[in-house]
């Protein structure tokens, strides 16, 4: 079992409605958990992190977190064809006494106008 | 101000050769982290500085990867004897605090193909 899984997609959503994106992980001492954007191309980019169960909104932005399930979630409201990229989920996971950041392999979101 | 910056952009090496790839962090910062991107798939951690300290080298794939960081500001990631298997985009984070924990800024990325 990888230690962050996503559904790796291809999820297409049509404009203006909410794209959910989902995320599992292994380790039940994570703490911290983050949701970055990747461009084709580019290098990654946080758009929302997450400490705390429950939810945590950032304008267009929930982040979603159960650590009693192991999972984090995030949905974006009011899609946009900008919002069209690769999205990784990632944890911090204690290895060996460090933590690391581990990724998702990221699920591609496509936005169709 | 400016953000976490990467040279070469793009390196092109015949398999054998050794390659050193720069990473400039975004001043201040005393976290550093190197990761490997594979084509489809997320980051994969390399190594871990605290200012000049590799305090974790654990993800390094083999003792041809070395990573160093004499200042605590730049930091250098060579490969010796390069491989076919090497190449990927090659990510460097910084981050203002201590740990994995702080949001990590990532650099544009070296793209290293091995021929």
């Amino acid at each position: 079992q990888k230690e962050v899984e996503q559904n790796s997609g291809p999820l297409s959503v049509p404009e203006g409605a909410i794209a959910s994106l989902n995320c599992t992980y292994s380790d039940r001492g994570s703490q911290s958990f983050f949701w970055y954007r990747q461009y084709s191309g580019k290098s990654p980019e946080l758009i929302m992190f997450i400490y705390s169960n429950g939810d945590k909104e950032d304008g267009r932005f929930t982040a979603q977190l159960n650590k009693a399930s192991q999972y984090v979630s995030l949905l974006i409201r009011d899609s946009q064809p900008s919002d069209s990229a690769t999205y990784l989920c990632a944890v911090n996971i204690l290895y060996f006494g460090n933590e690391k950041l581990t990724f998702g392999t990221g699920t591609r979101l496509t936005i169709i106008p | 101000g400016a953000g976490v910056s990467q040279s070469p952009r793009y390196k092109v090496a015949k398999r054998g050769q050794d390659v050193a790839l720069r990473c400039d962090p975004i001043s201040g910062h005393v976290s550093l982290f190197w990761y490997q991107q594979a084509l489809g798939q997320g980051p994969e951690f390399l190594t871990y500085f605290q200012n000049e300290a590799q305090l974790d080298k654990s993800g390094l794939p083999s003792d041809r990867f070395f990573a160093e960081r004499p200042e605590g500001s730049v930091s250098t990631l060579k490969i010796q004897r390069t491989q076919q298997e090497d190449s990927a985009v090659y990510l460097c984070a910084s981050s203002l605090g201590a740990g994995s924990g702080d949001e990590q800024f990532f650099g544009p990325g070296t793209r290293l193909t091995v021929l």
